[in-house]
């Protein structure tokens, strides 16, 4: 979906660095969402916020932080990597209808 | 959110109509039923929701029984693009977290 954008769509990295994603909408949502996907283990939540000024653990937080600068966009940080956070990273934002629209990913490779 | 079942696999001719089923017999009153697909190596993408009545958009169509208990998702002219794996998903219109749970889904190979 165009209307959401990630960047990088693919970044390769060493264990310990900081590394940044971000994802920016162009859809007027309120809401937006960050997800990682692994074979096998399908779509798993790991931050989500409601507005600019409201920020909500998913299921699997741990190793991640997000900041949510302005209603468009949204940047999830891993603070230290590791290479269990090798995946998919996909963000997605929704209205209250509740619909999901996502980016196109970003493929993260942490030696 | 409710559970659904969906075969494994399915095949559809290209310019055929592609006609995907899923059963969610313990649905209640206030769930929607959604579909999303998975082209390989690309976001999920929304594709149609609707609660009780047959919903068309200009990507699909929507037909849900009348006890509600199953519904199929109908792409009008499958193209070569349409394959991808395709996910029934039930869940309350506005529900906290909205988090999405997506099952094993349908792989929908279009053949030429």
């Amino acid at each position: 979906d165009a209307d959401v954008t990630q960047t990088p769509r693919n970044r390769i990295t060493k264990t310990g660095k900081r590394i940044m994603l971000e994802c920016s909408q162009t859809k007027g949502h309120d809401r937006m969402y960050w997800y990682r996907q692994d074979p096998g283990l399908g779509l798993r939540l790991i931050y989500y916020s409601f507005d600019v000024k409201d920020i909500n653990k998913g299921e699997i937080s741990d190793g991640y932080s997000v900041s949510r600068q302005a209603q468009a966009k949204f940047s999830l940080s891993l603070e230290s990597a590791i290479p269990n956070q090798t995946a998919l990273y996909f963000c997605a934002t929704s209205d209250l209808g509740g619909a999901q629209h996502f980016g196109d990913g970003t493929r993260l490779s942490i030696l | 959110d409710a559970k659904t079942t969906q075969p494994t696999s399915m095949d559809c001719a290209e310019g055929r109509a592609a006609n995907l089923p899923c059963n969610h017999s313990t649905i209640s009153g206030n769930e929607y039923v959604y579909w999303y697909r998975q082209i390989h190596s690309q976001g999920p993408q929304y594709i149609i929701h609707g609660l009780k009545n047959n919903e068309t958009n200009e990507m699909a169509s929507l037909i849900i029984t009348e006890d509600r208990k199953s519904s199929t998702l109908i792409l009008p002219h499958a193209t070569l693009r349409d394959t991808a794996v395709y996910y029934c998903i039930v869940r309350p219109l506005f529900q906290g977290a909205q988090k999405l749970v997506f099952g094993q889904g349908t792989r929908l190979t279009i053949n030429p």
